[in-house]
């Protein structure tokens, strides 16, 4: 079974310059989730996905960052404009519903750094 | 609001001693307890998990424990080895099958 599939890997814009994450989740995992990791820290939940409708976007600051799964598998999350802060590591997680749908898999992330 | 706290936030023990790692949360609804492990610059990996029927789970050298009457979960490591250095996370589960997230630890086995 191919894990989840994010890219780029790593990306270096300057602030205010705009960028885009991709992730391809497991086969058949309907919950995708997109997670900020500061350096140091936890994951924190941006948005998550179930098919192609959200479920929570609470925390996902809105001015700036944007994310749609239109077919209801591929993902993308995007950053316009981007500030110092946004430096983190993006990581995209599955889960399916019908099997163990807390059991999260991460992807190897995208690590953005904002100059 | 929700929270999980994580004890200590650095751990550090002499390859083939133990490390026990402690978390707390707060969601009384919680039902399912993950540990994650982060090696430097990798993905976080789900290496254990416990239910809210369940007090106890083992595999190999780890181990997880769960005390629902004091909303704390603990993970164990017995004789630590080299590649057991990450950064550990627990977490809880709350609704829309979200995970609430501890602060991490950071494990360092001494040689």
């Amino acid at each position: 079974e191919a894990g989840v599939a994010q890219s780029p890997r790593y990306k270096i814009i300057e602030k205010r310059q705009s960028v885009a994450f991709w992730c391809n989740p497991i086969s058949g995992h309907a919950t995708l989730y997109w997670y900020q990791q500061i350096l140091g820290q936890g994951p924190k939940l941006l948005i998550q996905f179930q098919n192609n409708g959200v479920v929570d976007d609470s925390q996902l600051p809105k001015d700036r960052f944007s994310a749609e799964r239109l077919k209801g598998v591929d993902s993308t999350l995007k950053i316009q404009p981007a500030k110092l802060e946004d430096s983190a590591v993006y990581l995209c997680a599955s889960s399916s519903q019908l099997a163990r749908p807390y059991e999260q898999y991460f992807g190897p992330g995208t690590r953005l750094t904002v100059t | 609001g929700e929270n999980v706290e994580q004890h200590p936030s650095t751990l550090s023990v002499q390859e083939g001693d133990s490390a026990v790692i402690k978390c707390t949360y707060s969601d009384s609804a919680s039902n399912y307890f993950p540990w994650y492990k982060q090696e430097l610059g990798k993905r976080p990996q789900l290496i254990i998990d416990i239910r809210s029927n369940v007090g106890e789970k083992k595999d190999q050298r780890i181990a997880v424990t769960l005390n629902k009457t004091a909303k704390h979960f603990s993970l164990h490591i017995t004789e630590t080895q080299p590649e057991d250095s990450a950064v550990y996370f627990c977490a809880a589960s709350k609704s829309n099958y979200q995970l609430i997230w501890g602060a991490g630890t950071k494990l360092i086995i001494k040689p």
